[in-house]
C-alpha cells in the first residue's frame, strides 16, 4: 500500500472548517483514500472513502486532486467533539486489511 | 446497537497469565480483523477472517497469539504466558462482503494491562 504522509497536528476554532491535508504522491491506479478518525479511548470511526472523484457525506468531504498524489478531508463546521486523530490511509481496491500511519491530531478550540 | 461489539473493555493480568478477548461483528460481516494499538501510535494489523478461514496472518501475531472464529461470526484472540510489552489496546473490526473495497468497522477494544 502506498504511504501517506499528514501533518503531525493542526488547530481549528469551533464554527469554522477543518481542512485535513494528506500527500500520496506514490498512490497507484487501483488504490482507494480512507478517511478515519479516532476520538480518545475509542476505535476508529470511518468517516469517508474515494478513488478519484470528490465525495461527501453527512460527515465529511474528501477532495481529490486531478493527479490523485494528495486529498482533503474536510469537516465543514467543525464542533469540540471533532477533536480526535485523524489517519489518511490508502488501500488497494480489493485488499483486505488497512494499514495506519501517525495520523493528524485535530483540536477544535472554542 | 449494531456496532462492533469487544469484550471486556478492560482486562488486568499479572505477567504469565492467559487472557482472551471476544468481538462480535457487525451482522452479516464475513470479514473479521484483530489490530493492537499501543499509546500514541496508530492502529497495527494482527490478523484478518474471511468467514470461518483466517487469511492472513500479521508478523506481530507471535506464537504466543492465536485467533479463532469458529463459525464465522464471533471471534477469540487468545494471548497466552503474557508479558508487559503486551499492554495495548485490542481492536477488532469487521467489513461486508458487498463491495471489495467496504470499509473497516471498528469496536472500541479491549484495553489491555499486563502487570
Amino acid at each position: 500500500d502506498a504511504k501517506t504522509t499528514q501533518p503531525p497536528s493542526m488547530d481549528c476554532a469551533e464554527g469554522r472548517a477543518a481542512n485535513l491535508p494528506c500527500n500520496h504522491s506514490t498512490i497507484s491506479g487501483n488504490e482507494y483514500v480512507y478517511w478515519y478518525r479516532q476520538i480518545h479511548s475509542q476505535g476508529p470511526q470511518y468517516i469517508i472513502h474515494g478513488l478519484k472523484n470528490n465525495e461527501t457525506n453527512e460527515m465529511a468531504s474528501l477532495i481529490i486532486t486531478e493527479d490523485r498524489k494528495s486529498s482533503t478531508l474536510i469537516l465543514p463546521h467543525a464542533t469540540l467533539r471533532d477533536t480526535a486523530v485523524y489517519y489518511c490511509i490508502v488501500r488497494v481496491g480489493g485488499a483486505q486489511k488497512l494499514v495506519f500511519g501517525q495520523g493528524t491530531r485535530l483540536t477544535i478550540n472554542p | 446497537d449494531t456496532g462492533v461489539s469487544q469484550n471486556p473493555r478492560h482486562k488486568i493480568t499479572k505477567r504469565g497469565q492467559n487472557v482472551t478477548f471476544r468481538c462480535d461483528p457487525i451482522s452479516e460481516h464475513n470479514r473479521l480483523y484483530w489490530y493492537r494499538q499501543t499509546l500514541g501510535q496508530g492502529p497495527e494489523f494482527l490478523t484478518y477472517f474471511q468467514n470461518e478461514a483466517q487469511l492472513e496472518k500479521s508478523r506481530l501475531l507471535s506464537d504466543r497469539f492465536s485467533a479463532e472464529r469458529p463459525k464465522g461470526s464471533f471471534s477469540t484472540l487468545e494471548i497466552q504466558r503474557t508479558e508487559q510489552g503486551d499492554s495495548a489496546m485490542y481492536l477488532c473490526a469487521s467489513s461486508s462482503r458487498d463491495s471489495y473495497n467496504s470499509p473497516l468497522h471498528f469496536g472500541n477494544g479491549t484495553r489491555l494491562t499486563v502487570t
